[in-house]
């Protein structure tokens, strides 16, 4: 089975522009987490999508924002971009019906905003 | 604020020798307890995962202590090898309203000398 794609894997942004990251899930996942990651703050829950509906939200500005597409793909969009910004986004898939919350992480998309 | 501490922050250890991380949590509504291992350049990969109905875990090398009451867990990886070189995340979830989001702690950097 495949596991989870994340594109762009690399991304060089300006100060202020906006920036769209694609994640395509395990077959069968239904759920799709994205968490920021970077060396002063660990890894960082942003929000997480099941059934083309937002189910989960980190704490992180309305410049962050997602969704999820009937084949369970997700985007998710930064707008306003912020020196700050700059991590690697993480994108991980589940069934998440019930129990345990098994998250398969992709490669990530490495964020760098100048 | 980090609601799994995590520690230490990086650790080396000879080949063969046994790696110790500890983590320790505040939210007793916590009830999974996941361990991920990340190599340079990809993302986290689920390692071995516990529920606090048992104390200790166990999948060939990687073994999860759980003390309920100290509300503590710990990985330990035994006969440790140069290819368990990378970063450990533990993290914790537990069901709201039916969804489940994952708490990371920051981290262990793990470097076993040949």
């Amino acid at each position: 089975k495949a596991g989870v794609t994340q594109t762009p894997r690399y991304l060089i942004k300006t100060r202020g522009q906006q920036v769209t990251l694609s994640c395509s899930p395990i077959s069968g996942h239904r759920s799709v987490s994205w968490y920021q990651q970077t060396p002063g703050q660990g890894l960082q829950f942003l929000f997480e999508y099941f059934s083309e509906t937002q189910r989960n939200k980190g704490n992180f500005p309305g410049r962050f924002s997602g969704r999820q597409f009937s084949n369970s793909r997700s985007e998710m969009n930064v707008s306003t971009l912020e020196l700050g910004d700059s991590a690697l986004y993480l994108c991980a898939s589940s069934y998440r019906d019930r129990g345990p919350n098994e998250q398969y992480f992709g490669p990530g998309t490495r964020l760098t905003v100048t | 604020q980090q609601q799994v501490k995590q520690s230490p922050q990086s650790l080396i250890v000879q080949k063969g020798g046994i790696s110790i991380i500890n983590c320790a949590y505040e939210n007793t509504a916590f009830d999974y307890f996941p361990w991920y291992q990340q190599f340079p350049g990809k993302g986290p990969a689920l390692l071995i995962a516990i529920r606090p109905d048992v104390s200790e875990k166990k999948e060939g090398r990687f073994t999860i202590s759980f003390n309920k009451s100290a509300k503590q867990f710990s990985l330990h990886i035994m006969d440790s090898q140069p290819g368990d070189s990378a970063t450990y995340f533990c993290a914790a979830s537990y069901p709201l309203s039916n969804d489940y989001k994952l708490s990371f702690g920051a981290g262990t950097t793990v470097t076993v000398r040949a």
